[in-house]
């Protein structure tokens, strides 16, 4: 079974500090995605990423970076956290091509709190 | 752009009901169907998901959903509900391998 692990499951920052979120695939997937979670919202698109050192935007990057130095491993960077921050942050990887559609596998998700 | 809806924002319904969840999308071609689920505190998890072929597919936990290129939809049910089943839902298309756009979500209780 794929898995996606992300860092942690719940987090809390004060506003403008940076914040480091990490989520790890096991399954050499080459597409990792950040989505934010808000309640109405559903998910929204940060960035996502289809092979290492390549990164693209989302429907919402402003306030965010991401960076993926290896495959497995896909980074949120938040440079200087704002209230309006807090949110659900779930990541996700989906394999290119097969029979798979770009099916998307889920981590558990970081509930983030910017104070 | 293309965009999901999920026309209902929470839905009640007794252990044993028979379930309907809605989903519309907007889109020229028929894209890629899924439905996820998404349990309290958890990330989600893939119930059915539809290509092509039989327009009525089935998933896992004993859900259904049925695909209506006529209305653009791809609403999913259940005949009956257990209140393990209590959950978020969304609806999310991907049109021939990009990206994935979700629905709001629908919020599912079972009551007693």
């Amino acid at each position: 079974d794929v898995k996606v692990t992300q860092s942690s499951r719940y987090l809390v920052k004060r506003t403008g500090e940076k914040v480091f979120l990490e989520c790890v695939q096991d399954m050499d997937h080459e597409n990792m995605f950040w989505y934010r979670q808000d309640p109405g919202l559903g998910l929204r698109l940060i960035y996502f990423s289809y092979d290492v050192k390549m990164k693209e935007k989302g429907d919402i990057p402003e306030g965010y970076s991401v960076s993926r130095e290896k495959k497995e491993r896909f980074s949120l960077i938040l440079e200087s956290a704002s209230t309006n921050q807090t949110s659900m942050y779930l990541c996700a990887s989906s394999l290119t091509g097969g029979n798979t559609y770009n099916e998307q596998f889920f981590g558990p998700g970081t509930r983030l709190t910017v104070l | 752009a293309q965009s999901v809806t999920q026309p209902d924002i929470h839905i009640t319904v007794s252990e044993g009901a028979s379930l309907e969840l809605r989903c519309n999308y907007s889109y020229g071609a028929t894209p890629y169907l899924f439905w996820y689920v998404q349990s309290p505190g958890q990330g989600l998890q893939l119930l059915l998901k539809y290509f092509s072929g039989d327009t009525l597919v089935q998933g896992i936990k004993g859900f259904e959903a049925e695909f209506k290129r006529s209305q653009s939809s791809f609403n999913l049910r259940k005949p009956s509900v257990h209140w393990s089943d209590a959950a978020e839902y969304f609806c999310a298309v991907t049109p021939y391998g990009q990206n994935f756009v979700f629905g709001p979500g629908t919020r599912l209780s079972v009551l007693p």
